[in-house]
């Protein structure tokens, strides 16, 4: 069965910087599209970086744009994100996401979920 | 890239039924069939329920059901059960490889 497990979450001083990690197992990795999603402590939840199944392509939301970096290692099957210049609302639960696929299609939807990691950015 | 509009909290009874909006622009909801929504328990994380407007993922109950007119999409759950209790976010494909979510709405089965 599909399972993300992320990790590298903790606490960080504002500037500072930190990778999270997500290790993919239950289906081939190197086919699917990845996603970070956050949500911060009490609130909803925003789409934060996407990068497609080999890696050639990356898109970021605004409010992390130059800061933070999408990538992947398929042949560990393993998505990361660098994050940068971190600020303090970027305090949140970090989840990574594939899409939903039946069918032999698959959607701009998030099927599947990893348990997340917790960022929290204090001095 | 603005997040969608949900109302805060909704309530029914249980057997009910209750819809939730979700007002977007035509820059997201009115321009893709691409709207997913999402229950989330407390400390868990989000499921997927509706996806591309009106579909439901195998496993998900029938009592769950999307729908979109102009730039508004409607999650509605009929015949309430006490475990709908839950957080529900939508999400709408915006473009360029973009999603945007909604601020969440709150439900309480009475």
């Amino acid at each position: 069965q599909v399972q993300l497990v992320e990790s590298g979450g903790g606490v960080v001083q504002p500037g500072r910087s930190l990778r999270l990690s997500c290790a993919a197992s239950g289906f081939t990795f190197s086919s699917y599209g990845m996603h970070w999603v956050r949500q911060a402590p009490g609130e909803g939840l925003e789409s934060v970086a996407v990068i497609s199944h080999d890696g050639s392509n990356k898109y970021y939301a605004d409010s992390v744009k130059g800061r933070f970096t999408i990538s992947r290692d398929n042949s560990r099957n393993t998505l990361y994100v660098q994050m940068n210049s971190l600020r303090a609302e970027d305090t949140a639960m970090y989840f990574c996401a594939r899409p939903y696929c039946s069918g032999g299609n698959c959607y701009w939807a998030f099927g599947y979920w990893g348990q997340g990691t917790l960022v929290t950015v204090s001095s | 890239q603005s997040a969608l509009t949900q109302p805060a909290s909704v309530s029914g009874s249980p057997g009910q039924s209750i819809t939730i909006s979700c007002t977007g622009t035509s820059s997201d909801v009115g321009s893709y069939n691409l709207v997913s929504w999402y229950q989330q328990h407390p400390g868990k994380a989000p499921k997927l329920m509706i996806y591309e407007v009106t579909k439901r993922p195998s496993g998900v109950s029938n009592r769950f059901s999307g729908s979109k007119s102009g730039n508004t999409a409607s999650l509605t759950i009929s015949g309430l059960q006490a475990e709908d209790e839950a957080d529900y976010y939508c999400c709408s494909y915006a473009g360029t490889s973009t999603l945007v979510f909604g601020g969440g709405t709150k439900l309480t089965v009475l």
